[in-house]
């Protein structure tokens, strides 16, 4: 199974870009890694999805190197309500099944 | 359209009492997931759905915990005898197709256990 690995926390001041790396060391094949966001007492929320190389949306950019061990999550100019926890998450199929593997999640604190 | 619905919101009660939760996901998601998240921990996955059918129940932390899905609609977590330690926030998710992972999560049900 994939295990996935992100720094605890951060900090960041408005405006700012902020970079969080996740560690995906034994993603397979198939997998496609997702970024998540959530603020508290919410569920999470789809961010951006990537395969490979790089994808860009309205809200963030996601880099992936050729070897996929791991990937950079990337917010343009941060904002205060950017405070939230972000998560990682690679699916994991194994023999017909499918164990999506959250990483601990990076808590990002912007400052004004 | 609606998303994912969970209910109750909070649910109290004593050790030793059976907890059912539910979820109801987005109309047309064939997959639904089940994850537990402690108090500033990540998420935890417990079990995953395509269909009613559950391929994989290694997740599931206990014997105690159960889980059923009726054709693609609502699916029930059941957590029989519980303990304190299964107090947590409990998030259901669906997905348009299994193994995908745009997930649209619930806002969760927070189980505490006295």
């Amino acid at each position: 199974l994939a295990k996935t690995t992100q720094p605890i926390s951060m900090d960041s001041y408005e405006g700012q870009e902020v970079n969080i790396t996740c560690s995906h060391n034994n993603i397979a094949t198939n997998d496609y890694i997702t970024w998540y966001q959530q603020f508290p007492s919410q569920g999470p929320r789809f961010i951006i999805q990537g395969y490979k190389t790089k994808v860009t949306n309205e809200v963030a950019s996601l880099f992936i190197p050729a070897d996929r061990k791991s990937s950079t999550l990337s917010l343009p100019r941060v904002s205060l309500s950017d405070t939230a926890v972000y998560y990682c998450l690679v699916g994991s199929a194994s023999g017909g099944s499918y164990i999506p593997t959250f990483g601990r999640g990076t808590s990002l604190i912007v400052h004004p | 359209g609606a998303g994912v619905s969970q209910s109750p919101s909070n649910k109290v009660t004593e050790k030793g009492k059976d907890v059912e939760l539910r979820c109801d996901p987005i109309s047309g998601h064939t997959a639904l997931y089940w994850y537990r998240q402690r108090l500033g921990q990540g998420l935890e996955f417990l079990i995953y759905f395509q269909g009613n059918s559950a391929p994989d129940k290694s997740g599931l932390p206990s014997d105690r915990f159960s889980a059923e899905r009726t054709g693609e609609s609502v699916s029930t977590l059941t957590i029989q005898r519980t303990q304190q330690e299964d107090s947590a926030v409990y998030l259901c998710a669906s997905s348009l197709a299994p193994l995908d992972n745009e997930q649209f999560f619930g806002p969760g049900t927070r189980l505490t256990v006295l």
